[in-house]
């Protein structure tokens, strides 16, 4: 069956280290996938794009790598900080409607 | 402002009593979705509209109903709501998903508690 897998265990960090999230699926051809950062009681709200044929991209402090041999995608925060404390959705999507994962919460602590 | 509008933010209701959460978006966009979230399940989705007058069913469909007359709004009936759809609903909407990998903007939320 179709999976996608981020881990459910919050992830603990101090404050300007580099946070590392994990999102891995089985059974799925991505075409892309994306990252989204969730507040609690809050929408999602997108954050970066990577497709299939990419293997690395960029936003500021952002960025995902995507590895479809392995069938995973790293999402890492460089010199995090506290209000980068959210929870962070992977989606992949392709010629179908993109499906979420369950999140990971991140939590930096000062 | 591009933004997707949902109302109410919280709802209280009891069971078997008819609503509708509104969902409308000012992006003039095709694609229009509904999910559901549930702690430990995640983001769940109940139905997904292409364009007008055209709808289907995502991975949980039952008990919910949609229609999409116009390209702005996407409402969510619940006929018969019971306690098993208390649960944190979004709606949201995209230029659309068939080719262009285009994000989606979400709704603020919507908390449903049905007694």
């Amino acid at each position: 069956s179709q999976k996608i897998e981020q881990n459910s265990e919050a992830l603990n960090i101090q404050e300007g280290k580099t946070a590392t999230l994990t999102c891995n699926y089985t059974n799925y051809s991505p075409a892309y996938l994306q990252w989204y950062r969730q507040d609690p009681g809050r929408g999602p709200v997108f954050l970066l794009l990577i497709r299939e044929n990419e293997k690395e991209k960029r936003k500021e402090r952002l960025k995902v790598t995507f590895d479809t041999t392995l069938k995973q995608s790293l999402f890492h925060i460089t010199a995090s900080q506290p209000a980068d404390s959210a929870t962070y959705l992977c989606a992949l999507g392709g010629s179908y409607i993109p499906t979420f994962g369950r999140g990971t919460s991140l939590i930096v602590h000062p | 402002e591009a933004q997707v509008t949902q109302n109410p933010r919280y709802l209280i209701t009891v069971t078997g009593k008819k609503l509708t959460v509104t969902c409308s978006q000012n992006m003039n966009h095709e694609y229009m979705s509904w999910y559901r979230q549930d702690p430990g399940l995640g983001l769940r989705q109940i139905y997904y509209s292409m364009n007008v007058e055209v709808t289907d069913k995502g991975d949980v469909p039952e008990g919910y109903k949609v229609s999409r007359k116009e390209k702005r709004n996407f409402p969510l009936i619940l006929e018969s709501p019971s306690p098993n759809q208390t649960s944190l609903y979004f709606c949201a909407s995209s230029v659309d998903t068939a080719t262009t990998n285009e994000k989606l903007f979400f709704g603020s939320g919507t908390q449903l508690s049905v007694l």
